[in-house]
């Protein structure tokens, strides 16, 4: 199994540019999120979903747009890229139903708005 | 809303013990984890703590938590140079979708 994999590894976009950054999952999990990891910050929680279909704002939703159209992947896009939306990302699923809920991560995209 | 605190830096020496603390404001918390990023990498589970627990032991980790004070440690015995890395203390409180709250991490430079 591959796991949790994002789409692209890096990335710089202009200030105005579109993209989309691609998780996919193999686990079958219900659960996705996207964080965004800044430095002092910690991570943040962006957009959800609890299932094909689904998606939900998190903390931190303003400038980016989420769907979850096929239960393992999950997209998250940026409409028109702002210098603060420099970060890197990280997608993560869990399995419904367990107890304990453990996350699992992908390995990051690391995004440069100049 | 939910906040995870924890100091940025700790650095120690091979061999040393590690202590990692963290504080959180939700009284409802139900589990309690520790998170690992390695360089370049995603973050992995490390251990977990029920919210009805005091302590749990895995090999060289020791997890204590004060639910009174809304405190948890991690313990590292005999700190290796590969235990280098992040550490992110995370709390799960009782709602249905699974949020989890994050810390801000802490860097653990350990000198060889």
């Amino acid at each position: 199994n591959a796991g949790v994999t994002q789409t692209p590894k890096f990335r710089v976009l202009k200030t105005g540019q579109s993209m989309t950054l691609l998780c996919a999952q193999d686990m079958n999990h219900e659960y996705m999120y996207w964080y965004r990891q800044d430095p002092g910050m910690g991570l943040r929680l962006i957009h959800y979903s609890v299932g094909e279909g689904t998606t939900a704002k998190g903390e931190v939703p303003d400038g980016y747009n989420v769907s979850r159209l096929k239960k393992q992947n999950f997209l998250l896009g940026l409409e028109s890229a702002a210098p603060s939306q420099t970060s890197v990302y990280f997608c993560a699923s869990t399995l419904a139903g367990t107890s304990y809920n453990e996350q699992f991560f992908g390995p990051g995209t690391r995004l440069t708005v100049l | 809303g939910e906040d995870v605190e924890q100091s940025l830096f700790l650095s120690v020496r091979e061999g040393d013990s590690s202590v990692i603390n963290c504080t959180y404001t939700d009284s409802s918390s139900t589990y309690l984890y520790w998170y690992k990023q390695e360089p370049g990498a995603g973050l992995q589970l490390l251990t977990y703590i029920f919210s009805n627990m005091d302590m749990k032991q895995d090999q060289r980790l020791t997890v204590l938590l004060n639910k009174k004070d809304k405190h948890l440690s991690l313990r590292i015995a005999d700190t290796q140079t590969g235990d280098s890395a992040i550490y992110f203390c995370a709390e799960k409180g009782p709602g249905g979708y699974q949020k989890v709250t994050f810390g801000t991490g802490t860097k653990l430079q350990v000198i060889p």
